[in-house]
């Protein structure tokens, strides 16, 4: 089994630049997360899909900030151009409701610097 | 006030000793706590929830909810090195039956 993967690990881009990162989660998990991080902080919710339906948006999603989940698989999320600001962590995370709950496992993240 | 306060430390405990790490929340009608571990340079790796009020044990960890003073904590028993790391406190609001609300952090050391 494996868990929740994304891709790139570390991006490097100049200022302006567009960056696309990829989540593939744990493949019977219907429930998509995707977060950033920056350091010292804890996780920031950005956005959430269930199946291929983008339910829920922070307002820290900026209209650069766009994220798919076109046949409720894997998702993309794409910063159009970024900012030093957008440099941080981003985490997807995934999980499946059951009974006994809704728990979230994320993936090791992707890492954006922008210079 | 934030949604989930958590003491950022550096907090420190000697290898053997109880490590408690504390988080509070602010609103009262939050129904799932969770803790995750993250090690520096890591992603968040989940440790344990908690739904009732009491004490939850699953090893060398216990967590423990008092909804009514909107308190949860995370005991660490026989704290080892390894154990040494950012531990995170995540509630989930309510209204918001999907996301999580993660607290700063409490940065814990466990020294030899």
């Amino acid at each position: 089994d494996t868990g929740v993967s994304q891709d790139p690990r570390h991006k490097i881009t100049k200022r302006g630049q567009n960056v696309t990162f990829r989540c593939d989660p744990i493949s019977e998990h219907n429930r998509l997360y995707w977060y950033r991080q920056t350091l010292g902080q804890g996780p920031e919710f950005l956005t959430y899909f269930q199946n291929e339906a983008q339910l829920e948006k922070s307002r820290l999603l900026s209209d650069r900030f766009s994220a798919e989940r076109p046949k409720g698989s894997f998702s993309t999320l794409e910063i159009q151009r970024t900012e030093q600001g957008d440099s941080a962590m981003y985490l997807c995370a995934s999980s499946f409701l059951s009974q006994s709950g809704n728990t979230i496992y994320f993936g090791e993240g992707s890492w954006l610097t922008v210079v | 006030q934030k949604e989930v306060e958590q003491n950022s430390g550096p907090l420190s405990v000697p290898e053997g000793a109880i490590a408690s790490l504390n988080c509070t929340y602010s609103d009262r009608g939050s129904q799932s706590f969770f803790w995750y571990r993250q090690y520096s340079g890591k992603s968040p790796e989940l440790i344990m929830f908690i739904y009732s009020n009491g004490d939850k044990e699953d090893g060398r960890f216990t967590a423990q909810l008092n909804k009514a003073s909107q308190y949860v904590s995370l005991l660490i028993r026989d704290s080892q090195p390894s154990d040494s790391a950012t531990y995170l406190c995540a509630v989930k609001p309510t209204g918001s039956a999907r996301q999580l609300t993660f607290g700063s952090g409490t940065q814990l050391t466990v020294l030899p």
